[in-house]
């Protein structure tokens, strides 16, 4: 069964620009969520999406976005990029979602770089 | 809101070592609650969960895990540690609360050495 895949693994950005990430749940999963990661502030959580519907957002600013697909595949944009934006970006999925008991599957996350 | 603390930022151990590494968290309600594990260069993996039931949680790789409600506490261990699990460790929580539609909270992490 294949895991949870992200694209692009790695990409560079100018501060300005806006930038998607892509995500693929592992088959039958309905829910994905996304985090970020950074050396300061650790994991973080962005948000969650159940049935293509978001279910919580975390403490992040509006121009972070995300929308899921009836497939269950999930993207997020992040528009107006600013270098503290710079990160690791992780997508997980899972069945049900969190809180539900099921394990949650991380990707191996998108590096983004911003300049 | 809930938050998690996790007591070693950096922890150095010789193989066959005993390892406890600490995770606290301050959520009043139900809760559930994860380690997680990054190897170099790897993706987070689950390393044992705990949503309800025995206590006492076992997970992979001989790890094992110690939910105390009174002190807030789900802390690791492992009887004898070997070089391959030099990773970063992640303690994580969920809270109950709106179908625990809050996402996972971590905590800063462990980043753990063995020396051979």
């Amino acid at each position: 069964k294949a895991g949870v895949t992200q694209t692009p693994r790695y990409l560079i950005k100018t501060r300005g620009q806006q930038v998607t990430l892509s995500c693929s749940p592992i088959s039958g999963h309905r829910s994905v969520s996304w985090y970020q990661q950074t050396p300061g502030q650790g994991l973080q959580f962005l948000f969650e999406y159940f049935s293509e519907t978001q279910r919580n957002k975390g403490n992040f600013p509006g121009r972070f976005s995300g929308r899921q697909f009836s497939n269950s595949r999930s993207e997020m944009n992040v528009s107006t990029l600013e270098l503290g934006d710079s990160a690791l970006y992780l997508c997980a999925s899972s069945p049900q979602g969190t809180g539900t008991g099921n394990t949650i599957y991380f990707g191996e996350g998108s590096w983004l770089t911003v300049v | 809101a809930q938050s998690v603390s996790q007591h070693n930022h950096h922890v150095i151990l010789s193989e066959a070592a005993s390892l406890e590494l600490g995770c606290n968290y301050s959520y009043g309600g139900t809760v559930n609650l994860f380690w997680y594990v990054q190897y170099p260069g790897q993706h987070l993996q689950l390393l044992l969960k705990y949503f309800s039931g025995d206590p006492l949680v076992k997970g992979i790789k001989g790890f094992e895990a110690e939910f105390i409600k009174s002190k807030f506490s789900f802390n690791l261990r492992k009887p004898s540690v070997q070089w391959s699990d030099t990773a970063e460790y992640f303690c994580a929580v969920n809270s109950d609360e709106r179908g625990g539609a809050d996402g996972l909270t971590f905590g800063k992490g462990t980043h753990l050495i063995i020396q051979p």
